[in-house]
């Protein structure tokens, strides 16, 4: 089975703090991506990643970046965390190719104070 | 921006009923896939439509696809508790997806 992980499932930080969220999946998938989901809008797409070293702008990435060193790494950094940032935070990952499913880890739900 | 709108935003059926839920889009898509979301986890995949496919079963689940309409539909037979959760239509635009707002399906006693 497929398994995304993701390093906490809650965390709360302060205005202003960087924060990086990882995210590890064990299947030599080649794509990664990263979400934000808040209520009322669905998931939508902050970053998303090819292949190691390599990463491409999702429809929302104003405020954050992101590093994959690693084939099952890809982290996801607020350089300074703002109040507007607080949301559910969702990784996922798959092999190249369309069609190919998804695979999602469990979420991290950051609050930003 | 979303691409796929789920209808309706909230369903609370009676266990052993059907649940219907449907999801429209914009854009031409390569395929459109369903997601299921149980309260604080992540997304399951649930089944994925082919643009040139126009019905797919998956045990319980049953997705159409109509590409003249734009728009998708999922049904849920013989509904059960365990079913309780949200559900997202996802299109698939050359490898990159786009999310609705979901469906909140609750299924009481």
């Amino acid at each position: 089975d497929v398994k995304v992980t993701q390093s906490s499932r809650y965390l709360v930080k302060r205005t202003g703090e960087k924060v990086f969220l990882e995210c590890v999946q064990d299947m030599d998938h080649e794509n990664m991506f990263w979400y934000r989901q808040d209520p009322g809008l669905g998931l939508r797409l902050i970053y998303f990643s090819y292949d190691v070293k390599m990463k491409e702008k999702g429809d929302i990435p104003e405020g954050y970046s992101v590093s994959r060193e690693k084939k099952e790494r890809f982290s996801l950094i607020l350089e300074s965390a703002s109040t507007n940032q607080t949301s559910m935070y969702l990784c996922a990952s798959r092999v190249a190719g369309s069609p190919e499913t998804q695979y999602f880890g469990p979420g991290t739900r950051l609050l930003v104070l | 921006s979303q691409q796929g709108e789920e209808d309706p935003q909230a369903l609370s059926i009676q266990e052993g009923k059907n649940a219907t839920m449907n999801c429209s889009y914009k854009t031409s898509i390569n395929n459109l896939q369903w997601y299921r979301q149980n309260s604080g986890r992540g997304l399951v995949h649930l089944i994925l439509i082919r643009s040139n496919e126009r019905e797919k079963h998956s045990g319980r689940l049953r997705v159409t696809l109509d590409t003249s309409k734009k728009s998708s539909s999922l049904l849920i037979t013989a509904s059960r508790a365990a079913d309780t959760a949200s559900y997202f239509c996802a299109t698939d635009s050359w490898g990159k997806l786009q999310f609705g707002a979901g469906t909140q399906v609750v299924v009481t006693p």
